[in-house]
């Protein structure tokens, strides 16, 4: 069984950084590219990155180019997400999910889903 | 960037009731669309992948069509552990969410 936990959520003053990380278990992690989502309270999901799974390749979202680093220790079976600078607009329930790639639209979907670490920013 | 417009925002229905929830793309994606439901507190959970399969273990009772442009999501038979938001996601975006709520 796919699990995915994420930890390291927190509060953090504007200005801030914060590491989160996701262990992951029941699946080959080096094999599977992994996302980090996030949902602010009261609000949608949003798409932040993407990283492949040796690593080699990372994708940003607009919002948080820049500022939030994705990355991955294939050996530790372990995600991370790096944010720096934060904002209050920051605050969100942050979710790592594993990805598999659609040939067909050269993206990824979601298959599986940690249950969330909350970030709050704020003084 | 592909908006992805989503609809209705929320809906109040019935167990047993017909569902139908559409997502519209503003340029064609042909069949490039995903179905995700989400419970408060919970995981979410991928329902439907390129527009029409059904993801394994996922009841059958969950169904997506469309192509193109315009995308539905249609539960046959609404039974009390689908009350949930759903969303649709294209490439990075996804949409507003469709908020199921008990009549």
């Amino acid at each position: 069984e796919v699990q995915l936990l994420e930890s390291g959520g927190g509060l953090v003053q504007p200005g801030g950084s914060l590491r989160l990380s996701c262990t992951a278990s029941g699946f080959t992690f080096s094999s599977y590219a992994m996302s980090w989502v996030r949902q602010p309270p009261g609000k949608g999901l949003e798409w932040l990155l993407s990283i492949s799974g040796s690593g080699g390749s990372t994708y940003y979202a607009d919002s948080v180019k820049g500022r939030f680093t994705i990355s991955r220790d294939n050996s530790e079976n372990t995600l991370y997400l790096q944010m720096n600078s934060l904002r209050a607009e920051d605050t969100a329930l942050y979710y790592c999910a594993k990805a598999l790639y659609s040939y067909a639209s050269a993206w990824y979907y979601f298959d599986s889903w940690g249950q969330g670490t909350l970030l709050t920013v704020s003084s | 960037d592909i908006q992805m417009t989503q609809s209705p925002s929320s809906l109040s229905t019935s167990v047993g009731d017909r569902v139908t929830i559409t997502c519209r793309a503003s340029q064609s994606i042909s069949t490039s669309l995903n179905w995700y439901q989400h419970k408060p507190g919970k995981a979410p959970k991928l329902l439907i992948y390129a527009a029409s399969s059904l993801r394994s273990g996922v009841p059958s009772r969950f169904s997506g069509t469309g192509s193109g442009t315009d995308f539905t999501l249609t539960i046959s038979s609404l039974q009390p552990e689908d009350f949930a938001t759903y969303y649709c996601q294209q490439r990075g975006t996804f949409g507003q969410g469709t908020k199921v709520e008990i009549k």
